[in-house]
């Protein structure tokens, strides 16, 4: 069964500093990968989301993510942090045959200023 | 494009009682799924439906939940009877596979249950 597993539920960064957020997956088969952010009492918006075409993805709001096969990889990483980036993300895997989007348990992003 | 449009946005009902949850997918795209999210328990696919039938619904917590499809623009979530327990943010979300799964998710529906 598909899966994914996101390290470390919160994370904290100073505003201007890095931001990884990390995922790992568990698939048979080539996976499609993205990423959710849901800011309070909103619904999910996509960040961006690997298909197999480029490794690195760039999505929305200057986050990228680099799908990693030997490593069954797809962290989350942003230069430098903004205070609109505090929210929660989720990871996400869905399989080439069926539509199923299984989430990971979300990792809550705080950007200290 | 609306986007996927979820109605009510908060119901508050008493135990036992029936609730019904409604989703309006975005034009053109084939698959509908139902969410259920909760501190505990995080993000739960509940039931897909794949050109309006049901595909997976090994997610349903139990017989008290149902779901429906009728046409490709609209779909239900029941919930009889309701208790305590089922108070959640319930997410519907639309994709089209054939169009690089574009996973769109509505404003949720914050349902307690008293």
């Amino acid at each position: 069964a598909q899966s994914v597993t996101q390290l470390g539920s919160h994370v904290s960064v100073s505003e201007g500093a890095l931001v990884l957020l990390r995922c790992n997956y568990s698939s048979s088969v080539p996976p499609y990968l993205f990423w959710y952010v849901q800011y309070p009492n909103q619904g999910l918006q996509l960040l961006l989301k690997y298909t197999s075409a480029a490794t690195l993805v760039k999505g929305i709001n200057g986050f990228e993510a680099e799908f990693k096969k030997s490593e069954t990889s797809f962290h989350l990483t942003k230069p430098s942090a903004h205070m609109s980036d505090a929210a929660e993300y989720f990871c996400a895997v869905s399989d080439r045959d069926t539509d199923k989007l299984i989430f990971g348990t979300g990792t809550r992003l705080q950007v200290f200023p | 494009d609306a986007g996927v449009i979820q109605s009510p946005r908060h119901e508050v009902t008493e135990m036992g009682q029936e609730v019904t949850l409604r989703c309006k997918p975005i034009s053109g795209h084939n698959s509908l799924f139902w969410y259920r999210q909760t501190m505990m328990r995080g993000l739960e696919l509940l039931i897909y439906f794949n050109n309006n039938v049901p595909i997976d619904d090994s997610g349903m917590p139990e017989d008290r939940f149902s779901a429906k499809m009728p046409n490709a623009s609209f779909s239900t979530l029941k919930i009889q009877p309701s208790e305590p327990r089922d108070s959640a943010v319930y997410f519907c979300a639309s994709s089209n596979r054939d169009r690089g799964r574009g996973y769109t998710f509505g404003s949720g529906t914050r349902l307690t249950v008293v």
